[in-house]
């Protein structure tokens, strides 16, 4: 079974809707993250959170909001989604540990119409 | 602005040549850099790391070289294999600053036999 698992995997939705993804992770890591990935663009921040009750604006939080309900789940919400939202997101994880090394989940293809 | 920069977009290699990615970096105070390969409809997954108190560091057919006064890395594959084909992200982990990995943009490697 995958260490960090996302649903949806692949997501088309309408300009105005209010979407949700979430992220589960059975690693037992306290730190979680969101990103998104546009081409070209690389991988950019959203949010992120150290614990359950710590959460954290990244680099392009705009537009975004989380939910961090468990140590295990981290869900990102677009709450009125534009099309300019279509991406890649990722769900990450980590120790807290100077290297830092992230587990990445496997994705979710977002697409606005 | 750009704290950690993958200048070439992408980068064609014949199997059994070596493969030189590379990545620039502005801030001195990065305490770990790590390389993230990732394949299509996958998530990025750890390749290998380095500490800024080293400039080398080799796993098999992966080795990255560090250059701190010129606030450079890169990261040679020898030899190159079909299957190394992917995108390769450079990030850097800054410690004290307490925050997620810094990516840069990526390069795609494609890997022809």
């Amino acid at each position: 079974d995958a260490d960090v698992t996302q649903t949806p995997r692949n997501r088309i939705t309408k300009t105005g809707k209010r979407i949700m993804l979430e992220c589960s992770q059975t690693k037992g890591h306290d730190r979680m993250y969101w990103y998104r990935q546009d081409p070209g663009l690389g991988l950019r921040l959203i949010y992120y959170s150290f614990d359950v009750k710590d959460i954290n604006k990244g680099e392009i939080s705009d537009g975004y909001s989380v939910s961090r309900q468990a140590q295990a789940k981290f869900s990102l919400s677009l709450e009125s989604a534009i099309p300019n939202q279509t991406a890649l997101y990722f769900c990450a994880t980590s120790d807290p540990t100077p290297l830092n090394e992230q587990f990445f989940g496997p994705g979710t293809r977002l697409t606005v119409l | 602005d750009q704290q950690v920069k993958q200048n070439s977009p992408s980068l064609s290699v014949q199997e059994g040549r070596i493969s030189i990615l590379n990545c620039d970096y502005t801030n001195s105070m990065f305490d770990y850099f790590l390389w993230y390969k990732k394949y299509p409809a996958e998530g990025p997954t750890f390749l290998i790391s380095i500490s800024s108190i080293k400039d080398k560091n080799e796993d098999g057919r992966f080795t990255v070289f560090l250059n701190k006064s010129a606030k450079h890395l890169s990261l040679h594959i020898v030899p190159s294999q079909p299957g190394d084909s992917a995108v390769y992200f450079c990030a850097a982990s800054a410690d004290q600053a307490g925050t997620a990995l810094i990516f840069g943009k990526g390069t795609t490697l494609s890997v022809s036999s």
